[in-house]
């Protein structure tokens, strides 16, 4: 296992378009993070899931948008209606139940920009 | 908002010279996490205390956890250019990590 994937690196995009962000965890966590992190700041939580449960949600996490984990393995985040300030670096983390002191393990990130 | 409050904000030093970061936060804890970024990357977990300990160590790191002022602190020492990166607190909250503004940390060669 090579740790959390995400897909992609980076995306482009112009304002009023759709994204869709994938992250692939750790096959054995049953926990899948997303975060929201702007230049110069700390990551703030978008949303989790244990399994295929969406169990919290932030106020962050406007109407456009959306995250799914289907089946309780990968992760997508989707962005409808892009907006300039959507322009961040979306990272995705894991870990196992029961293991949160070990830390969490987060991807590489994808870096949205919108034009 | 963030939990975490971290300082100084920025932090620039030579090779071999100790660098030391401090976190404050707000709510009771069981545990805060220290984490680092390289630019452009993904976060990597450093190190953990909990909240029954006072200080961890971990190779160049040496964490500490005062509950009663609720701060903890962060200590490289010996630091390499490599060290070169954000360093940031994380404590959980709800089955969540919340984290900190972070410390930019600059190595001169």
């Amino acid at each position: 296992d090579t740790g959390v994937s995400q897909d992609p690196r980076h995306k482009i995009t112009k304002r009023g378009q759709n994204v869709t962000f994938r992250c692939d965890p750790i096959s054995e966590h049953n926990r899948l993070y997303w975060y929201r992190q702007t230049l110069g700041q700390g990551p703030e939580f978008l949303t989790y899931f244990q399994n295929e449960a969406q169990l919290e949600k932030s106020r962050l996490l406007s109407d456009r948008f959306s995250a799914e984990r289907p089946k309780g393995s990968f992760s997508t985040l989707e962005i409808q209606r892009t907006e300039q300030g959507d322009s961040a670096m979306y990272l995705c983390a894991s870990i196992k139940d029961g293991w949160a002191n070990y830390g969490y393990t987060f991807g590489s990130g994808t870096r949205l920009t919108v034009v | 908002s963030q939990q975490g409050e971290e300082d100084p904000q920025a932090l620039s030093i030579q090779e071999g010279e100790n660098a030391t970061m401090n976190c404050s936060y707000k709510t009771s804890i069981n545990n805060l996490q220290w984490y680092r970024q390289n630019s452009g990357r993904g976060l990597v977990h450093l190190i953990l205390i909990r909240s029954n300990e006072r200080e961890k160590h971990s190779g160049r790191l040496r964490v500490t956890l005062d509950t009663s002022k609720k701060s903890s602190s962060l200590l490289i020492t010996a630091s390499r250019a490599a060290d070169t990166a954000s360093y940031f607190c994380a404590t959980p909250y709800t089955d969540k990590l919340i984290f900190g503004t972070g410390t930019r940390l600059q190595v001169f060669p």
